[in-house]
């Protein structure tokens, strides 16, 4: 069964703790992408990736890191640095590189993060 | 810069009435353009998408949308809801290829059975 798995589906941490956000897709596909979802805002981009070993800034990626070390992960790290990390983290992936802008992005269910 | 604006934030109708989300971006260059789903409870999904052709747009569950380049539009509807539209949706668009995604605000749209 294909598809893209977020795990867990909810987290809360203590402030001040950085905390990492799993992603795993077996689409085989290339590009992967991390989003922040918050009421009335829709998804903006943290992170993507178009290929392994290479990620690039979104439009708030101040205070997140990410990896790319399999084609099938791409995990995000929320550090201490984020100052409103409480979200819901949205991965999403697509065929991607060639034509980039052309492909359906598919989506995971979602982590919830909480800091208390 | 670039930015997508969807004008409602939250929408109620009865079942059977129409429905039409706004959704209005800002470049005149090449766009590519989508709306997404987000039922209560389940993953984002594709609704539709365009890339060229013809403006008027057909996909799932009975929805379409349509491309009007002058008003640099890309409004969604469908002709009669369903209590099981009710969702979050969301209108994307890249700019130029190799573009980025970029999501409006989102609509929150109620049906009331």
């Amino acid at each position: 069964d294909g598809g893209i798995t977020q795990s867990p589906k909810y987290l809360f941490r203590k402030e001040g703790q950085n905390v990492t956000l799993s992603c795993e897709q077996n689409l085989n596909h290339d590009a992967m992408y991390w989003y922040r979802q918050d009421p009335g805002q829709g998804l903006r981009l943290i992170y993507y990736s178009q290929i392994v070993n290479d990620f690039q800034k979104g439009d708030i990626a101040e205070g997140y890191s990410v990896s790319r070390e399999k084609k099938e992960s791409f995990p995000l790290t929320v550090t201490s640095a984020q100052k409103n990390p409480t979200a819901f983290y949205l991965c999403a992936s697509s065929i991607g590189v060639r034509s980039f802008s052309y492909n359906e992005q598919f989506f995971g269910p979602g982590t919830r993060l909480t800091v208390l | 810069a670039q930015s997508v604006s969807q004008h409602n934030h939250h929408v109620i109708l009865s079942e059977a009435a129409s429905l039409e989300l706004g959704c209005n971006y800002s470049y005149g260059g090449t766009v590519n353009l989508f709306w997404y789903v987000q039922y209560p409870g389940q993953h984002l999904q594709l609704l539709l998408k365009y890339f060229s052709g013809d403006p008027l747009v057909k996909g799932i569950k009975g929805f379409e949308a349509e491309f009007i380049k002058s008003k640099f539009s890309f409004n969604l509807r469908k002709p009669s809801v369903q209590w099981s539209d009710t969702a979050e949706y969301f209108c994307a668009v890249t700019f130029n290829q190799g573009g980025k995604l970029i999501f409006g605000q989102g609509t929150e749209l109620s049906v009331k059975p």
